[in-house]
């Protein structure tokens, strides 16, 4: 069974500062994705990541997928209060056309204080 | 363009009641996902619908879920009798896939449907 775990879960930082949300997933994925959500809102996905190494970046968010340590990290730079939501990050299970199946994280809540 | 669409927005009805929640995907987009979302249990995977056929329906919690595709642009998630645990925020997804491939884009998700269960 596929397990994806987040951390931290809770994250408050200042504005103007760095720092990384890691994803941890437990058994092989060829797939990791990287969503946010505001309070009451949908999710919006920020991130495809499908191979080993793949980097991508939007503003101030930078993904990487490391697959061979089963890691995925997000990085924040220099964060702006607009940045403050929940990120989730997913992992597919299966191969192919089974690939549809995402396990999600518990997600991280990051405030950004002025 | 139009993202995926679901009604209604919120919903509180009394246990025991039918509760049907709609769901209208991206055109063009071949799979289709319905999703419930709680506190306790995070985002959890209810039921896939790939081409209108229910290929994965195994999160399905109980007999009083159920869901129908009955066309490419048309889904409804059904629970009879409805009961308080089921109170949660229920989003429906999109993408395109291919047997072979799967698929290489995220799923779409729409605003979703905030239910209570008195």
């Amino acid at each position: 069974e596929l397990k994806v775990e987040q951390n931290p879960l809770f994250l408050s930082m200042q504005e103007g500062k760095n720092y990384t949300i890691y994803c941890n997933y437990s058994t092989t994925s060829d797939r990791l994705y990287w969503y946010r959500q505001d309070p009451g809102k949908s999710l919006e996905s920020l991130f495809v990541l499908l191979s080993n190494g793949a980097v991508k970046q939007e503003g101030r968010l930078m993904a990487s997928l490391d697959t061979k340590a089963r890691l995925s990290t997000l990085h924040i730079t220099a964060a702006v209060h607009d940045l403050s939501a929940t990120y989730f990050c997913a992992a597919s299970r299966g191969s192919g056309g089974s690939n549809y199946k995402l396990t999600f994280g518990k997600g991280t809540l990051l405030t950004v204080n002025p | 363009d139009a993202g995926v669409i679901q009604s209604p927005r919120h919903e509180v009805t009394e246990m025991g009641q039918e509760v049907t929640l709609r769901c209208k995907p991206i055109s063009g987009h071949n799979s289709l996902f319905w999703y419930r979302q709680t506190m306790m249990r995070g985002l959890e995977l209810l039921i896939y619908f790939n081409n209108n056929v229910p290929i994965d329906d195994s999160g399905m919690p109980e007999d009083r879920f159920s869901a129908k595709m009955p066309n490419a642009s048309f889904s409804t998630l059904k629970i009879q009798p409805s009961e308080p645990r089921d109170s949660a925020v229920y989003f429906c997804a999109s993408s395109f896939s291919t047997t072979e491939q799967g698929s290489n884009q995220p799923q779409h998700f729409g605003d979703g449907t905030r239910l209570s269960i008195l």
